[in-house]
């Protein structure tokens, strides 16, 4: 079945950056985009962008563009997002999911001196 | 962009009972391959979010029966015919019309009265 299992949860200080990998088992990973989705605390879901995993042409919502970066390894399947200069208003969860319909379970990043 | 409003933001209702979500869009749904990329998602609380149906009416796979999506164009609307406990959390309907963008609505909290 297709699966996508994201790396877990972490801690930054702010001016840090973070990588959160996605995982995806079950289908041809290079049939499906991968896109990225915010949410942060008790709110709703941003979309962030999205990766084509046949090109790696990564694509950024006006507000993901600078300091976030989608990348892959096709070799192990796997899509990251990696945020630099890390800031308090990017603790969030963060969810990879697929263009159709499967979603990993989250990684909570919580930035904090 | 396309702005997705959703109605109401919240509803308490009694188990066994039907609820009813819905959702405007601010621009046509409507592809130009003639398909309308209009998805409903639900969120349990601690989880990630869940396709239950696309394209308007079609359920994706596992979902039951009790819930159904219907509409056409900007209008769009999510019932489920008897509420079970299972069901309460968060519901957005998505727009993947104007790709490759995704856009939410703020979502709906279900809950039981």
């Amino acid at each position: 079945q297709v699966q996508l299992v994201q790396s877990g949860s972490e801690l930054k200080k702010p001016g840090a950056s973070v990588k959160v990998s996605c995982k995806a088992s079950g289908y041809m990973f290079a049939a499906y985009g991968i896109n990225w989705v915010r949410q942060a605390p008790g709110q709703g879901l941003e979309w962030m962008g999205w990766i084509n995993t046949n090109t790696g042409k990564p694509t950024y919502a006006q507000d993901f563009m600078g300091r976030f970066v989608f990348s892959l390894d096709i070799s192990v399947s796997t899509t990251y997002l990696q945020i630099s200069s890390l800031k308090a208003e990017d603790t969030a969860l963060y969810y990879c999911a697929t263009s159709q319909g499967y979603w990993g379970q989250g990684t909570l990043v919580t930035v904090s001196s | 962009d396309i702005v997705m409003t959703q109605t109401p933001l919240s509803s308490p209702v009694t188990l066994g009972q039907p609820a009813s979500i819905s959702c405007r869009s601010s621009q046509t749904l409507v592809h130009s391959d003639g398909n309308t990329y209009l998805s409903w998602l639900q969120q349990r609380p601690g989880q990630p979010p869940r396709l239950l149906i696309y394209k308007i009416s079609n359920r994706f796979s596992g979902v039951p029966d009790r819930f159904s999506g219907s509409g056409a164009g900007t209008n769009f609307t999510l019932k489920i015919s008897r509420v079970e406990a299972e069901d309460v959390g968060v519901y957005y309907c998505m727009q993947t019309s104007q790709s490759p963008t995704w856009t939410f609505g703020q979502g709906t909290k279900v809950e039981i009265k």
